[in-house]
């Protein structure tokens, strides 16, 4: 089992609509939860961090759920520059980051 | 200009070649990292220092190797190239966090070709 499991996509939704992308996660002693946005053949450059709270920035909320080792991230009102892979992070018992594989998101006119 | 930066962008080279991939940045942190991503698999560590004295392996370190020349500088050495290293290679760097991790700033990468 991988250690950070994503629904590969693609989505494909209309500008506007709303889409959510989960993840799980296996390592249950994991302390910090990221999203990562990674354009074609760029680098990833971090989305929001995650907390146990929950947390919006704008159009995007992220939300954790510990007792299901579970992490979700929620685009409201999709913009054509939102299209792009978002990649699900978690850091094992060393502090190291560990990648999910990515969820491509394609956000049409 | 960039905060980390990776030299070459690209390379193409023949099995069996060494090659060296460097890394540099201006951002003063400690923690540097070396990763890899295929199709498919995501983003794999290849080899990380927390350091200028540390050295750690990765999950795929095999066929691979390092040097911190200094804080600044973490470079990825392929002693023999093979077709199956074929592929993106990032650096990121990372303040030392107090707790959990923080976040990690990526370089543009190196698209690697072994033929």
């Amino acid at each position: 089992r991988k250690e950070v499991e994503q629904d590969p996509g693609p989505f494909n939704v209309p500008e506007g609509a709303t889409v959510a992308f989960n993840c799980t996660y296996s390592n249950s002693a994991s302390q910090s939860f990221f999203w990562y946005r990674q354009d074609c053949r760029k680098e990833p450059k971090l989305l929001m961090s995650v907390y146990s709270s929950g947390n919006e920035d704008g159009r995007f909320t992220a939300q954790l759920n510990r007792a299901s080792q579970y992490i979700s991230l929620l685009i409201r009102d999709s913009k054509l520059s939102d299209s792009a892979t978002y990649l699900c992070v978690a850091t094992t018992g060393f502090q190291k980051l560990v990648f999910g594989t990515g969820t491509r998101l394609l956000v049409s006119p | 200009d960039a905060d980390v930066t990776q030299t070459p962008r690209n390379r193409i080279t023949k099995t069996g070649k060494r090659i060296m991939l460097e890394c540099s940045q201006t951002k003063g942190h400690d923690r540097m990292y070396w990763y890899r991503q295929d199709p498919g698999l995501g983003l794999r560590l290849i080899y990380y220092s927390f350091d200028v004295k540390d050295i750690n392996k990765g999950e795929i370190s095999d066929g691979y190797s390092v040097s911190r020349q200094a804080q600044a500088k973490f470079s990825l050495s392929l002693e023999s190239a093979i077709p199956n290293q074929t592929a993106l290679y990032f650096c990121a760097t990372s303040e030392t966090p107090g707790l959990g991790a923080n976040e990690q700033f990526f370089g543009p990468g190196t698209r690697l070709t072994v033929l």
